[in-house]
């Protein structure tokens, strides 16, 4: 079946825009997450939807970050006056929670370069 | 200190060689514990998930010691193809927490 897909790509963009990077999870998977890497580091969590409940946005690093998940299904991490240091690897993965079992499956990533 | 601590490495081994990874964990209340692997500039792909009674998957065994809170992975008989990121993750009520990978390369 489908695996988790992320659009776009890559993308570059001028110091100061607004991005809007877009996740498709596995159909069914009840759990969304966007995790950054940056070159050669660990990855750094984000946020995390769960159902219909109130996402964790515990990993933002500022306000200029957030995410939504619309119908419980596709989801879109907006980066707002981007930095040079919003550069990154971003990853969304799914997971279907059924009792203690969270696998995650990822998606392969935008690469966002802000020159 | 980090949630989740692994040995950064990198673990230069030969081919067939047996390699262990060990991983650290500090919250007590982890539910979940998983080894992914993550090959340069891809993706992580989950590996193997870790049961408590420990389990294997062909080359592969991983362990979990709940009351020492850490977990390891075994490789046996190395391939050229095992060289990667080994990266352990720790679930507590759905947010995981990624450790920041050990490197391992086969060499011929």
């Amino acid at each position: 079946g489908a695996g988790v897909s992320q659009s776009p790509s890559n993308k570059v963009t001028e110091k100061g825009k607004d991005v809007e990077l877009r996740c498709d999870p596995i159909s069914g998977h009840t759990a969304l997450y966007w995790y950054r890497q940056s070159l050669g580091q660990g990855l750094e969590f984000l946020i995390y939807f769960q159902g219909n409940s109130a996402p964790d946005k515990s990993g933002l690093p500022s306000d200029r970050f957030s995410a939504e998940r619309t119908g419980g299904s596709v989801s879109t991490l907006t980066i707002q006056r981007t930095q040079q240091e919003d550069s990154a690897v971003y990853l969304c993965a799914s997971s279907f929670d059924s009792g203690n079992s969270y696998e995650q499956y990822f998606g392969p990533g935008t690469r966002l370069t802000v020159t | 200190r980090k949630e989740v601590e692994q040995d950064p490495g990198p673990f230069n081994v030969p081919e067939g060689a047996t390699v262990a990874f060990n991983c650290t964990y500090s919250n007590s209340a982890s539910q979940s514990f998983f080894w992914y692997r993550q090959d340069c500039r891809k993706e992580p792909k989950l590996l193997m998930s870790v049961y408590s009674s420990g389990n294997e998957d062909g080359r592969f065994t991983a362990q979990l010691n709940r009351a020492s809170q850490y977990i390891s992975l075994l490789i046996r008989d190395s391939k050229l193809s095992d060289s990667a990121t080994y990266l352990c993750v720790v679930n507590n009520a759905g947010k995981s927490t990624f450790g920041d990978g050990t490197t391992l390369t086969v060499k011929p």
